[in-house]
């Protein structure tokens, strides 16, 4: 959806170093979340924000955390990676209640 | 890459058939649901959704079924294209919470 854009689309990078993750997006949306995808696993949610001011840990929040710096924009940072934590992030979006979330196209995230 | 795809069941249909892809959700209390589609290097698009009040809703070249008595929701594409080969699930959501449980996936593929 190329309404959610994130940034970098591909990453690798080293056991220890600290990575953000950017998504931006233009749908006017005022709910963001940040999910990792890992391959025979469904969608595992990180972290959310409903507004700007309201931030929440998801069900694997460990290791991670985010800004909400506007409407617009929601960052994920690995403060000091790790190799389990390679795998593919999604940044989503969403309206209101009965509405689907919208997808970037994902970062693929690799720590050696 | 494909490394999300790994190891899913895999519907393979020829071209023109009609395709049928099962999911079995978790929760009973969930009351709105979604089908996307992963193509490889992109993120999940949404198809369709239904709200637990309803049994059918069509679109395009799909439907969606949904049965509560048994957990149970089906997607159904007519007349299956080679542009319809990729990843499906389902994901399912309690209106009024954050949470989205996702499906692990079908892979399609089209028999050409």
């Amino acid at each position: 959806d190329a309404d959610v854009t994130q940034t970098p689309r591909n990453r690798i990078t080293k056991t220890g170093k600290r990575i953000m993750l950017e998504c931006s997006q233009t749908k006017g949306h005022d709910r963001m979340y940040w999910y990792r995808q890992d391959p025979g696993l469904g969608l595992r949610l990180i972290y959310y924000s409903f507004d700007v001011k309201d931030i929440n840990k998801g069900e694997i929040s460990d290791g991670y955390s985010v800004s909400r710096q506007a409407q617009a924009k929601f960052s994920l940072s690995l403060e000091s990676a790790i190799p389990n934590q390679t795998a593919l992030y999604f940044c989503a979006t969403s309206d209101t209640d009965y509405q689907p979330q919208h997808f970037g196209d994902g970062t693929r995230l690799s720590i050696l | 890459g494909e490394s999300v795809g790994l190891h899913l069941p895999t519907l393979s249909v020829q071209e023109g058939d009609n395709s049928i892809i099962n999911c079995a959700y978790s929760n009973s209390a969930s009351d709105y649901f979604i089908w996307y589609k992963q193509e490889s290097g992109k993120g999940p698009q949404f198809i369709i959704d239904i709200r637990s009040n309803m049994d059918k809703r069509q679109g395009q070249r799909v439907t969606v079924l949904l049965n509560k008595t048994v957990k149970h929701l089906s997607l159904q594409i007519a007349a299956t294209q080679p542009g319809d080969s990729a990843v499906y699930f389902c994901a399912e959501n309690i209106i009024g919470t954050y949470k989205y449980i996702f499906g692990t996936g079908t892979r399609l593929k089209v028999l050409a």
